[in-house]
């Protein structure tokens, strides 16, 4: 069975500052990983994956996420916070073994004070 | 903007109408889902239509039924619904049901509130 696991629901920082949301996940087979932004009162869009390629991983908006497999972790960074960054940020987690099935962490939310 | 269009964006239903929710992408996508999501929470799954087929069925109560009319059209038929279905209901779209590894692109969402 797999599962991701958000650490802290909600996640506070200041504008340019940097912003760290953290992911870890549980998969007994390669895992393809994702982080998911959804702003208030819209649905989600997908900022990043991991497919196995390269382990650092870029995606819109200056983010990006490393895979570590000794560690079990995604984590998702941007040098500096901007204001338009505030939203919910999903981590999710697929494989074969789930038919690809797409499991969702909780969800952090990032909040960024001016 | 999405390329995935949910209509309608909002609605407000008894617990006796029938409405339906509808989806609809033109990115020649071969995989629809419907989700459920709750607020402060993850998205739930629940349909999946892979080839206009359902294919999978999260153990959802009767009162929604899903219909896939075409490649590009997913409806979502509600009947009978309680105040505890009122959520934001998301539809997303997939190359193929297990097309890029489980990446999925998503509409804005039909929020329904039950009264």
């Amino acid at each position: 069975a797999q599962s991701v696991t958000q650490l802290g629901s909600h996640v506070s920082v200041s504008e340019g500052a940097l912003v760290l949301l953290r992911c870890n996940y549980s998969s007994s087979v390669p895992p393809y990983l994702f982080w998911y932004v959804q702003y208030p009162n819209q649905g989600l869009q997908l900022l990043l994956k991991y497919t196995s390629a390269a382990t650092l991983v870029k995606g819109i908006n200056g983010f990006e996420a490393e895979f570590k497999k000794s560690e079990t972790s995604f984590h998702l960074t941007k040098p500096s916070a901007h204001m338009s960054d505030a939203a919910e940020y999903f981590c999710a987690v697929s494989s074969m073994d789930s038919s690809y099935k797409l499991i969702f962490g909780s969800g952090t939310r990032l909040l960024v004070r001016p | 903007d999405t390329e995935v269009t949910q209509t309608p964006k909002h609605l407000v239903m008894g617990m006796t109408n029938k409405k339906s929710l509808k989806c609809e992408q033109h990115m020649g996508h071969r995989a629809m889902y419907w989700y459920k999501q709750k607020a402060k929470k993850p998205p739930e799954l629940m349909f999946v239509y892979s080839y206009e087929k359902l294919s999978i069925n999260e153990s959802v109560p009767s009162r929604f039924s899903p219909e896939c009319p075409n490649s590009s059209l997913l409806n979502l038929h509600l009947h009978a619904l309680q105040p505890e279905d009122s959520a934001l209901y998301l539809c997303a779209s997939s190359p193929i049901l297990q097309g890029s590894y489980g990446e999925l692109f998503f509409g804005e969402g039909s929020r329904l509130t039950v009264l």
